[in-house]
């Protein structure tokens, strides 16, 4: 398996626009999370979902934040209007059955300017 | 509540000298326990892990953790640190029982003087 699989590597956009980012799990595995890694807040999650269904997502800072998971191979985090404070790095990570040991994709970074 | 908490968010240390970084979790039941390592610029990456038996675990790069059931700890240590283990170093904790969301800690940044 080629590991947890993030697109794009790098963002730059303009404040204001859609940015989306994108992540394919690990196949087979049934829980997938969104992190976003800054040095003032250091590791935050999210965002998680549970075979396809979100379970938690008291980490999303605003509204302008949404994730989807439409199957069990890929998801979406949605920042809309993005703004220059959510420049940071955002990881998807995946685990599955009963040992938790969550495997991360290596991230995108997302600057707004 | 469940939590992890590291109580060092920033170690500095010279080449050779020992490493202990302090993991103190709240989880009900039986809990998985994780050492990940983040190396500048890149993702978490496993270090170590412990899910059942003996309480010493030995991972990768000649790190290892002792899980204290009765202190609640998980923590992680090397005899002699490198240069190259300079990085962030995250405690994690899972249920054992079932698959649920891990809970990370702050994060220790390790930075070792050559």
């Amino acid at each position: 398996d080629a590991g947890v699989i993030q697109s794009p590597r790098h963002e730059v956009t303009e404040m204001g626009q859609e940015v989306t980012l994108r992540c394919k799990p690990i196949s087979g595995h049934d829980y997938l999370f969104w992190y976003r890694q800054t040095m003032m807040r250091g590791l935050e999650l999210l965002i998680y979902f549970n075979n396809n269904v979100p379970i938690d997502d008291s980490g999303m800072p605003e509204d302008r934040f949404s994730a989807k998971m439409p199957n069990a191979s890929f998801s979406t985090l949605k920042i809309q209007p993005s703004e220059p404070r959510d420049s940071a790095v955002y990881f998807c990570a995946s685990s599955g059955g009963t040992r938790n040991e969550a495997f991360f994709g290596q991230g995108t970074r997302l600057t707004v300017v | 509540a469940q939590s992890v908490s590291q109580h060092n968010h920033h170690v500095i240390l010279s080449e050779a000298a020992s490493l202990e970084l302090g993991c103190n979790y709240s989880y009900g039941g039986t809990v998985n326990l994780f050492w990940y390592v983040q190396y500048p610029g890149q993702h978490l990456q496993l270090l170590l892990k412990y899910f059942s038996g003996d309480p010493l675990v030995k991972g990768i790069k000649g790190f290892e953790a002792e899980f204290i059931k009765s202190k609640f700890s998980f923590n992680l240590r090397k005899p002699s640190v490198q240069w190259s283990d300079t990085a962030e170093y995250f405690c994690a904790a899972g249920s054992y029982s079932s698959a649920s969301k891990i809970i990370f800690g702050s994060g220790t940044r390790l930075s070792i003087r050559p």
